[in-house]
């Protein structure tokens, strides 16, 4: 059974306007979460991450948001580029360590 | 810094053949991790090495399934017999430290079993 869930397969958002990718987790003892972009034939990479304690973080373009009561986190990406076009994978773990459990992840398309 | 190195980066082989996958840590990083990414069930961690040593297998899915690790700067997964249901993208990655956000992945290795 998958304690992180993607349930968008795919998105499409217009360059210049906002992109939300969204996520669900079933374990409340998760309290680490991260989002990684995979474009293609590549390998994931880190984007950006959040611990437990917070309810948001900010990198530039990229922000995450968590809401405990609902298991829930999205990524915000303001505006779209482009280059943002990308599967993206949100990760969640246990007290930091190393066993991330990925979704499945949301391809991301921006239109030009 | 060349990133992880993973090797090949396809195979296709045969129902009931040997696959050994390779990759190349990033050099100085202490931990390894071997994932499995399918439509299904997206990124699956299959195993975790810390210094070499194999520290938690608990995703490998079958005896049919190991990895070995012989030195820092070199592992191993490898499929015998391979069956087709073991087709899927493998992801190599590393990092400094256990605690590390941040894990290097490498570029994969698409495996295909007919």
């Amino acid at each position: 059974d998958q304690q992180v869930k993607q349930n968008s397969p795919s998105l499409s958002v217009q360059e210049g306007r906002i992109s939300i990718l969204n996520c669900d987790y079933t374990n409340s003892m998760f309290d680490y979460f991260l989002w990684y972009k995979k474009y293609p034939a590549e390998g994931p990479t880190f984007l950006i991450s959040i611990s437990s304690i917070k309810d948001k973080n900010e990198d530039g373009r990229f922000t995450v948001f968590l809401n405990k009561s609902a298991k829930h986190l999205s990524l915000h990406i303001v505006p779209s580029q482009p280059g943002d076009s990308a599967v993206y994978f949100c990760a969640a773990s246990l007290g930091g360590t190393y066993k991330y459990i990925f979704g499945t992840g949301t391809r991301l398309k921006v239109l030009a | 810094d060349a990133g992880v190195i993973q090797s090949p980066r396809h195979e296709v082989t045969e129902m009931g053949q040997e696959v050994t996958l390779r990759c190349k840590p990033i050099s100085g990083h202490n931990s390894l991790f071997w994932y499995r990414q399918t439509m299904m069930r997206g990124l699956e961690l299959l195993i975790y090495f810390n210094n070499n040593v194999p520290i938690d297998d608990s995703g490998m899915p079958e005896d049919r399934f190991s990895a070995k690790m012989p030195n820092a700067s070199f592992s191993t997964l490898k499929i015998q017999p391979s069956e087709p249901r073991d087709s899927a993208v493998y992801f190599c990655a590393s990092s400094p430290d256990r605690y590390t956000d941040t894990q290097y992945f490498g570029p994969g290795t698409r495996l295909t079993v007919l």
